[in-house]
């Protein structure tokens, strides 16, 4: 079945990018996502990337693909305060949402 | 909208306790999810529904059922509580699996 992996912890200073990393088994999946989690909250939807792309932009964020090595990354610019949260990976696999642990980014001031 | 809502939010059972938590989306989507989150072992599946009728095992499903009531409804069940079922519960749906699935607010239980 699908597993996906990625770091517990991410810390930074507010101004510097973060680099969040996750791996995957199964590249069959036609969409892999970044989902936020803020403290006390459900996820969110923070964006996605079709898996014929190798990159998507999006303000802040940019999503790298590299199918080959089966590895999904997420860069946040100018990371903020508000940033600090738990951000998950997921992809879908046989008819299932399968999702990363998680990575608590944790930014300082 | 109000999206997905779940009750309760909090809860504390005691060991070998049952009770039922419930999950409504007003969305109509067809796929609804139950996961548990844990510290380190990130979001775990539970059960999952693809369709109205239809549910079909998780990751960990062990001592939990559940019923999709109809298309707004999932709800899930403990029928002997034990203390490693304490955790967060999520329910999610989304139109298909690869569409954004929307959550709830979370269940946080304890069994003691």
């Amino acid at each position: 079945g699908e597993d996906v992996e990625q770091s517990l912890f991410l810390s930074v200073r507010e101004g510097d990018s973060s680099v969040i990393n996750c791996t995957y088994t199964d590249s069959s999946s036609t969409y892999l996502y970044w989902y936020k989690q803020e403290p006390g909250a459900g996820l969110q939807l923070l964006t996605y990337i079709f898996s014929n792309m190798d990159m998507k932009q999006d303000q802040r964020l940019t999503v790298l693909l590299n199918k080959k090595d089966k590895h999904l990354s997420l860069r946040i610019a100018d990371t903020q305060t508000g940033d600090s949260a738990i951000y998950f990976c997921a992809a879908p696999w046989g008819g299932k949402l399968i999702f990363g642990q998680g990575t608590e980014l944790s930014v300082k001031p | 909208n109000a999206g997905v809502t779940q009750t309760p939010k909090f809860q504390v059972l005691k060991t070998g306790q049952s009770m039922t938590l419930q999950c409504a989306q007003d969305m109509n989507h067809n796929s609804m999810y139950w996961y548990r989150q844990d510290p380190g072992m990130g979001l775990r599946l539970i059960y999952y529904s693809a369709s109205e009728g239809t549910t079909d095992k998780g990751e960990v499903p062990n001592g939990y059922n559940v019923s999709r009531l109809n298309k707004r409804e999932f709800s899930l069940r403990l029928e002997s509580a034990a203390p490693s079922q304490t955790s967060v519960y999520f329910c999610a749906s989304s139109d298909t699996v690869n569409t954004e699935a929307f959550f709830g607010q979370g269940t946080r239980l304890t069994v003691v």
